[in-house]
């Protein structure tokens, strides 16, 4: 059971927009950073989206992220079929013992 | 360009001790600006963090694995490491360094992985 909740699984046809929420609560989204990754089958976790809404160098503008309260979303438009992968959210917990966590993870399908 | 690179036994037994080395190489485990990770990937399940650990030696665990999580690190050789102690069929996974982003908390830079398993 994570932390942090995200849907299992989304869809949606190439070309088309899809978001992908993770929600927490006030102890890690709700005051800290959310970053976003992406995971390609058979390869290790790549940085999408740091500081909410940023993107690393080199990440097109396809990818954005956002944030409100507790939850955050990344979205992904013009989906291509190189798009299928999963997709984490990550941020600090500064509960009782502070520490990162990351959400179970998003499988997308581009249909 | 930075890069991590992660070295160890792809086979433990159960109740030994798992150890793992990273390499950084194309830049300094001594910089101010981060600090250095563990995670971890169980076949088929998500992503797990371990720890992570400063260049002058602080370190935050998870708490679920912190009664057996050790990580050190060793500046002279650009290196840092894990063990994990007393493990189990649990802790098979695809183990990945990655250098965090201090003020964003982001993991930024990523090994390629490698898989331990836990098997007598």
């Amino acid at each position: 059971q994570s932390v942090l909740t995200q849907p299992p699984s989304v869809s949606a046809a190439p070309g088309q927009k899809v978001t992908i929420s993770c929600s927490g609560s006030s102890s890690n989204i709700g005051n800290n950073y959310v970053s976003w990754y992406q995971q390609l089958p058979g390869t290790a976790p790549k940085l999408l989206i740091y500081d909410n809404n940023k993107r690393p160098s080199g990440i097109p503008d396809r990818f954005s992220g956002s944030k409100s309260g507790t939850s955050a979303t990344l979205g992904i438009t013009g989906l291509q079929t190189g798009d299928e992968a999963d997709y984490y959210c990550g941020t600090w917990d500064s509960s009782l013992s502070a520490h990162v966590v990351f959400g179970g993870g998003t499988k997308l399908t581009v249909l | 360009q930075l890069q991590l690179q992660e070295s160890g036994p792809g086979l433990v037994k159960p109740s030994e001790t798992l150890s793992l080395t990273c390499t950084v190489s194309g830049g300094s485990i001594s910089s101010s600006s981060y600090y250095w990770g563990w995670i971890r990937q169980p076949p088929g399940k998500g992503l797990e963090w371990i720890g992570s650990i400063y260049y002058s030696g602080s370190t935050y665990y998870n708490p679920s694995l912190k009664s057996r999580v050790t990580i050190s690190v060793d500046t002279s050789k650009n290196q840092f490491s894990l063990k994990l102690s007393s493990v189990t069929a649990a802790d098979t996974a695809v183990y990945y360094c990655a250098r965090l982003h201090k003020l964003s908390d982001a993991f930024d830079i990523w090994g390629q992985g490698t898989m331990v398993t836990v098997s007598s």
